[in-house]
């Protein structure tokens, strides 16, 4: 089945810094990939997601890239403040009727000011 | 629309006993996942019910157990309490089965702590 990395596990920033958080998955089925941040006492939230069609996609500070040749995507936070702190999740969907999302473990992302 | 809500919000019980979680989705949501989330593990996938009927279920030993209704609210059951259970459970609701295609809505969560 599908098996989804995520690295770094911890990520300490500047504010203003770029964040950058990478996952690997592992079944070249799967099709869609949505990031989740969650703020320390609340529910996860998507912020952005990419499907297999396209390569890269940007929503103002935040961008998503997709290699699927090399089965991995990525998470980019530029200019980051320090409302950005949250654990994040990359998640991936292998297809199919009976299929479900498969989360990574999460990164916990400091912004220090 | 109002969001996904979860009851109760936190739960302790003692081992050996059972629990009942309930997840209502999003008004017109028909599917609801069930996610355990415990420090380090990220969420590991329960369950999940679309139209009443069980889609997917994921690792869990079979004291785990889950139903959904008619107005698509869904319970989840754990039977026989041990420790290890002791996590955060999250359910996500979306229009479509599966989360592969839409957008999957979380509820605040459930902690539920076992002594």
């Amino acid at each position: 089945g599908e098996n989804v990395e995520q690295h770094p596990s911890t990520l300490s920033v500047q504010e203003g810094d770029s964040a950058v958080i990478k996952c690997t998955y592992s079944d070249s089925a799967s099709n869609y990939f949505p990031w989740y941040k969650q703020e320390l006492g609340k529910r996860p939230q998507l912020i952005i997601d990419i499907r297999s069609n396209v390569g890269e996609k940007k929503d103002q500070r935040i961008a998503v890239t997709l290699n699927k040749t090399a089965k991995h995507f990525s998470l980019h936070i530029t200019e980051t403040q320090p409302e950005d702190s949250a654990v994040y999740f990359c998640a991936a969907f292998p297809g199919g009727s009976q299929g479900n999302l498969i989360f990574g473990k999460g990164t916990k992302l400091s912004v220090k000011p | 629309k109002a969001g996904v809500t979860q009851t109760p919000r936190y739960l302790i019980k003692t081992r050996g006993q059972q629990v009942t979680l309930s997840c209502s989705p999003i008004s017109g949501h028909r599917s609801v996942s069930w996610y355990q989330q415990t420090p380090g593990q990220g969420l590991q996938f329960l369950f999940e019910y679309f139209s009443e009927t069980q889609r997917n279920k994921g690792n869990f030993p079979g004291r785990f157990s889950g139903r959904q209704f008619s107005n698509s609210r869904s319970e989840m059951n754990v039977s026989t309490l041990e420790l290890g259970d002791s996590a955060l459970y999250l359910c996500a609701s979306s229009y479509l089965s599966g989360g592969g295609s839409d957008t999957q809505y979380f509820g605040p969560g459930t902690r539920l702590t076992v002594l």
